[in-house]
């Protein structure tokens, strides 16, 4: 089936210690979303890649980088996390001349100590 | 600032009874709306999408746009213990490749 994968699904990271998320789709979709939820919270979109191009959200704090190395595959890389930062953080893709509907992954439970 | 509106919530609705969920956005060249259901501790699920004017029907949900008045809702007929869950409207943000989403509804079901 495609689908939206997630690795992994749950991290424990240190107080300023770098995390990097992953994500990969069988969709072959054209567009990545990265988003943080936190509970009880709506997700909020940090950046996403229409193709190679990628595209930051104004409030998108610089500790949140991504890469996409390809269609398939798109990280996100948390450089010095935060108790703050603490959340779900999830992947969905959506292809153009679609109505941009969107899949989800799983989601990443990200724990900051 | 674009915006997409929702009762928080909770809407409690009695097994085998309607639920009806609502939301307003604020984007007037929106296109495409969307409905996600989303247990707890679980990512977003697609459940309706509709791009014209009306109702939509699939099983047991029926999506409604009314684009004059910047409304969609969501109905769910023979409401069951397992659509306990919050639902989030989100509206295609007309200039740019993104999904804008309400804060979602709480939706239980009581036996």
């Amino acid at each position: 089936d495609a689908m939206v994968i997630q690795n992994p699904r749950y991290q424990v990271t240190q107080f300023g210690k770098p995390v990097t998320l992953s994500c990969s789709q069988t969709l072959n979709h054209n567009v990545m979303y990265w988003y943080q939820q936190k509970s009880s919270q709506a997700p909020k979109l940090l950046f996403h890649y229409y193709d190679k191009d990628f595209n930051n959200e104004a409030d998108t704090p610089d500790n949140f980088q991504s890469r996409r190395p390809n269609t398939s595959f798109c990280f996100l890389d948390i450089r010095s996390p935060g108790l703050g930062d603490a959340a779900m953080y999830l992947c969905a893709t959506s292809r153009e001349g679609s109505g941009y509907e969107q899949y989800f992954g799983p989601g990443t439970r990200l724990t900051v100590t | 600032q674009k915006e997409v509106e929702q009762n928080s919530g909770p809407l409690s609705v009695p097994e085998g009874a309607i639920a009806s969920l609502n939301c307003t956005y604020s984007d007037r060249g929106s296109q495409s709306f969307f409905w996600y259901r989303q247990y707890s501790g679980k990512s977003p699920e697609l459940i309706m999408f509709i791009y014209s004017n009306g109702d939509k029907e699939d099983g047991r949900f029926t999506a409604q746009l009314n684009k004059a008045s910047q409304y969609v809702s969501l109905l769910i007929r023979d409401s069951q213990p397992s659509d306990s869950a919050t639902y989030l409207c989100a509206v295609k943000d007309s200039s740019a490749s993104k999904i804008i989403f309400g804060s979602g509804t709480r939706l239980s079901i009581r036996p």
